[in-house]
């Protein structure tokens, strides 16, 4: 079984440039979220994704935006970047059973704002 | 925001040697408690999920416990091998039913077993 896929793996972008980054869920995942993490920081909770509607949003700038598709890909948009946008962005995806929760991880898309 | 605080933040150790590490947690409102184990260029991968008060979970030579009341994990590493070199992290969830994939992580402690 294939895992979670995340595009590109690494890219280089410049102030006031936007990016998407793209996440392809486990097969039958219906939900998906998205971490980001900076030097020192631990995961910080971006969104959650589930049947194409965003259930949950965590503290972020409306410069950071998604979408889940019908195949429950996803992508994530930042517009106007800053440089401490520069972080690994994570997507995760997850089964529809309640009593685990357990997140199946990407190896994440690592973005550098120059 | 909930604080999930981890320690130590690194740990280095001889191989052989037994390890173990300590999230704390919000007590009220619990859910479940993840932890995490990343290599580094990998993903991270789900070792524990655990969400009842005295839980305790093995898997080979890595095992966890928990104690809601009070707030905090242990996670146990017995005879630690180089290959077990990685972060590990701990996650706390509150919410249930509709929201599956909120958590809140700790900054993860960073474990380098020497040969």
């Amino acid at each position: 079984k294939a895992g979670v896929t995340q595009t590109p793996r690494y890219l280089i972008k410049t102030r006031g440039q936007q990016v998407t980054l793209s996440c392809s869920p486990i097969s039958g995942h219906r939900s998906v979220s998205w971490y980001q993490q900076t030097p020192g920081q631990g995961l910080q909770f971006l969104f959650e994704y589930f049947s194409e509607t965003q259930r949950n949003k965590g503290n972020f700038p409306g410069r950071f935006s998604g979408r889940q598709f019908s195949n429950s890909r996803s992508e994530m948009n930042v517009s106007t970047l800053e440089l401490g946008d520069s972080a690994l962005y994570l997507c995760a995806s997850t089964p529809d059973r309640v009593d685990t929760g357990e997140l199946f991880f990407g190896e994440g898309s690592r973005l550098t704002v120059l | 925001i909930l604080n999930v605080e981890q320690s130590p933040q690194s740990l280095h150790v001889q191989e052989g040697d037994s390890t173990n590490f300590t999230c704390s947690f919000p007590s009220s409102n619990f859910y479940a408690l993840h932890w995490y184990r990343w290599e580094t260029a990998k993903s991270p991968e789900a070792l524990f999920v655990m969400t009842l008060n005295g839980d305790e979970k093995k898997k080979g030579r890595i095992s966890a416990t928990l104690n809601t009341k009070e707030g905090y994990s242990y996670l146990y590493i017995k005879g630690s091998q180089p290959e077990d070199s990685a972060t590990y992290l701990c996650a706390h969830r509150t919410d249930r039913g509709s929201t599956l994939g909120r958590l809140y992580f700790g900054r993860g402690t960073q474990l380098t077993v020497w040969p």
